[in-house]
């Protein structure tokens, strides 16, 4: 079956500590994206990437940082630098960039 | 301003009513247009897209109005399966911004 998927489903952070959220496509896709999102709220762009080894800055980049060395993959680090890190992420596929956007289950971090 | 905005909610309505969602966007030069539904605690799951000429799936109608600059979601015979967030995305330039989603709960 072709689909995204994320790992862990849940994950903890300690104070100071950096965290990987994994997020893997199938579907031969060469848009990703990294969205946040809080209680009772829309999704914010944290990343997103067109094509493999180049990503851009979305509008809450601070505190995280990503890779795109593989097409099928796009992990984000959530830093130590960001302070208020619990949320719902959600990673993203597109055919193309503007596409249409299909979604993994989502990682919930929260802080120990 | 919000780029993209969509009235909250919660709408509440029971079984089989029609209801209409609205999302208003502030960019003349957005390009495309999606409705998302989110069920709780899940991921966004698409819907539909929006076409100028505006488009029919079964029970939902999605309709573009590009002068006034919003799009519309109309669900008839609501379900009590239709209960959840729907959000409208408008993408421009290679840019999407999601609204912050309307939740619909639909009542026996």
């Amino acid at each position: 079956d072709g689909g995204i998927t994320q790992s862990p489903k849940y994950l903890f952070r300690k104070e100071g500590q950096n965290v990987t959220l994994s997020c893997e496509q199938n579907l031969n896709h060469d848009a990703m994206y990294w969205y946040r999102q809080d209680p009772g709220q829309g999704l914010r762009l944290i990343y997103y990437s067109q094509i493999v080894n180049d990503f851009q800055k979305g509008d809450i980049a601070e505190g995280y940082s990503v890779s795109r060395e593989k097409k099928e993959s796009f992990p984000l680090t959530v830093t130590s630098a960001q302070k208020n890190p619990t949320a719902f992420y959600l990673c993203a596929s597109s055919i193309q960039q503007a596409e249409t956007q299909y979604f993994g289950p989502g990682t919930r971090l929260l802080v120990l | 301003r919000k780029e993209v905005e969509q009235d909250p909610g919660p709408f509440n309505v029971p079984e089989g009513a029609t209801v209409a969602f609205n999302c208003t966007y502030s960019n003349s030069a957005s390009q495309s247009f999606f409705w998302y539904r989110q069920d709780c605690r899940k991921e966004p799951k698409l819907l539909m897209s929006v076409y100028s000429s505006g488009n029919e799936d079964g029970r939902f109608t999605a309709q573009l109005n590009r002068a006034s600059q919003y799009i519309s979601l109309l669900i008839r015979d609501s379900k009590l399966s239709d209960s959840a967030t729907y959000l409208c995305v408008v993408n421009e330039a290679g840019k999407s911004t999601f609204g912050d989603g309307t939740t619909l709960t639909v009542k026996p």
